[in-house]
């Protein structure tokens, strides 16, 4: 079963623009995590905010986490082509070791 | 560094055949997952083992799947038999884990499977 659900499903944007992607779960959690996977690979890990975090920065992206309403949200600022991929939320839920995936946004960065 | 390492990356079987899937860790990582992955869906887990041992297997669907990982190093999914609803991507993992480990996963390529 899926924890998380992400929206909106899909997003196209033209280059240059921001793309924000949001994630809801439903349970308590330790951490959330965001993964980037293109088409026909593996997921790649991007960013992880722990539960006692707002929001944490690496190079263009921004994560927000908000545990009371159990949401976060993936800002991607000047996005590029080779942004285009889908983007995965996952949860690490307090006293568990695995990671529980949503189900995912698409994005379509156009030049 | 190796990353995750996986084959083959594509099968084509008929149902009711048997089929295999191989997943190598990187060096060091005591936990190995296996998720599934279907079309436009997140990976779902389907077992993760603490160096040999599968601590949580609740997600695998006994009846016609198995696994395992001998020495704690290698692993193997095996499917049998296969039907059609098997189709999907078979996505390995491995991290760190322990109590330390903030479970961020490095994956592998996945081996996507459709089975005729």
């Amino acid at each position: 079963s899926q924890q998380g659900e992400e929206d909106p499903q899909a997003l196209s944007i033209q280059e240059g623009e921001n793309a924000t992607m949001n994630c809801s779960y439903k349970t308590s959690i330790n951490n959330l995590q965001w993964y980037r996977q293109n088409s026909g690979r593996g997921l790649v890990h991007l960013i992880l905010i722990r539960s006692n975090e707002r929001e944490k920065h690496s190079g263009r992206l921004r994560v927000t986490l908000d545990t009371s309403k159990k949401s976060s949200s993936l800002l991607i600022t000047a996005s590029r082509a080779a942004d285009t991929a889908s983007y995965f939320c996952a949860t690490k839920n307090t006293g568990f070791q695995k990671l529980v995936f949503g189900t995912g946004t698409r994005l379509l960065v156009s030049p | 560094e190796a990353g995750v390492v996986q084959s083959p990356r594509y099968k084509i079987i008929e149902k009711k055949q048997p089929v295999a899937f191989w997943c190598n860790p990187i060096s060091g990582h005591n936990t190995l997952y296996w998720y599934l992955q279907n079309l436009g869906q997140g990976p779902e887990l389907l077992i993760r083992y603490e160096n040999e041992e599968a601590v949580d297997d609740s997600q695998l669907p006994k009846d016609r799947f198995s696994a395992e990982r001998l020495k704690g190093v290698d692993s193997t999914l095996k499917i049998q038999p296969a039907e059609l609803g098997d189709s999907a991507v078979y996505l390995c993992a491995s991290s760190l884990g322990g109590q330390g480990s903030t479970g961020e996963l490095f994956f592998g390529e996945g081996s996507r499977l459709t089975v005729l």
